[in-house]
């Protein structure tokens, strides 16, 4: 079955960088895309941006754009997603979610555990 | 940026009442919208697709419809498991943006 296993949490201090990964089992892993999203407490879905398994593509959120980084290892099958810069608002619950095609659109259905990133000094 | 406006922010219901969820699009999105679920600690859940699909294992008194600007989540019966924050999520543009949610709790 398809499982999505996040790195786990992480605190750092204001202007530091942290990378989380996200391993993917149960299926073939450059077969489907990768999007990541931000959940900062008590607040919305944030939509970060999208890597392109197979071949690296990525597509960031202008949000984030020049400050996020996201990469993959197809023989590790595992996606990353790098920031930098860090600020106290970029405390939050970081996801993975693997899309999965219904007639040619694309919806992430599986979703990795969450990766708290606390910012703080 | 699509900005997707959902309503209400909060919805009172009981058990066994039917609830409507709203999602509004600054621009068209065509059918490329989405309804998520996510409980109080857990990971988002994909419930519709496309608009107006259930996803795998949704149970059939959750439907969505509509098209373009307007769209609503539909909960025929509501069930105590079902009391919950929704989101709905367009992937017609970049970049790809989520409703600020409506929280559905129990009255």
């Amino acid at each position: 079955q398809v499982q999505l296993v996040q790195s786990g949490a992480e605190v750092r201090k204001p202007g530091a960088s942290v990378k989380v990964s996200c391993k993917a089992s149960g299926y073939f892993f450059t077969d489907y895309n990768f999007h990541w999203v931000r959940q900062a407490p008590g607040q919305r879905l944030e939509w970060m941006g999208w890597i392109n398994t197979d071949n690296g593509d990525t597509k960031y959120s202008q949000k984030f754009q020049g400050r996020v980084t996201f990469t993959r290892d197809t023989s590790a099958t595992a996606a990353y997603m790098e920031i930098n810069s860090l600020r106290s608002e970029d405390t939050a619950v970081f996801y993975c979610a693997r899309e999965t095609s219904y007639s040619g659109y694309y919806f992430a259905n599986y979703w990795g555990q969450g990766t708290l990133v606390t910012v703080t000094s | 940026e699509i900005v997707l406006t959902q309503s209400p922010a909060t919805l009172s219901l009981s058990p066994g009442e039917r609830a409507t969820l709203s999602c509004r699009a600054s621009q068209s999105v065509g059918n490329n919208l989405a309804w998520y679920q996510q409980k109080l600690g857990q990971v988002p859940r994909l419930l519709i697709y496309t608009a107006s699909n259930r996803a795998t294992d949704i149970p059939a008194r959750f439907s969505g419809s509509g098209s373009g600007t307007d769209f609503t989540l539909t909960i025929s019966s509501l069930e105590p498991e079902d009391f919950a924050v929704y989101y709905c999520h367009q992937r017609s543009n970049w970049p790809n943006t989520f409703g600020q949610g409506t929280k559905l709790e129990m009255k």
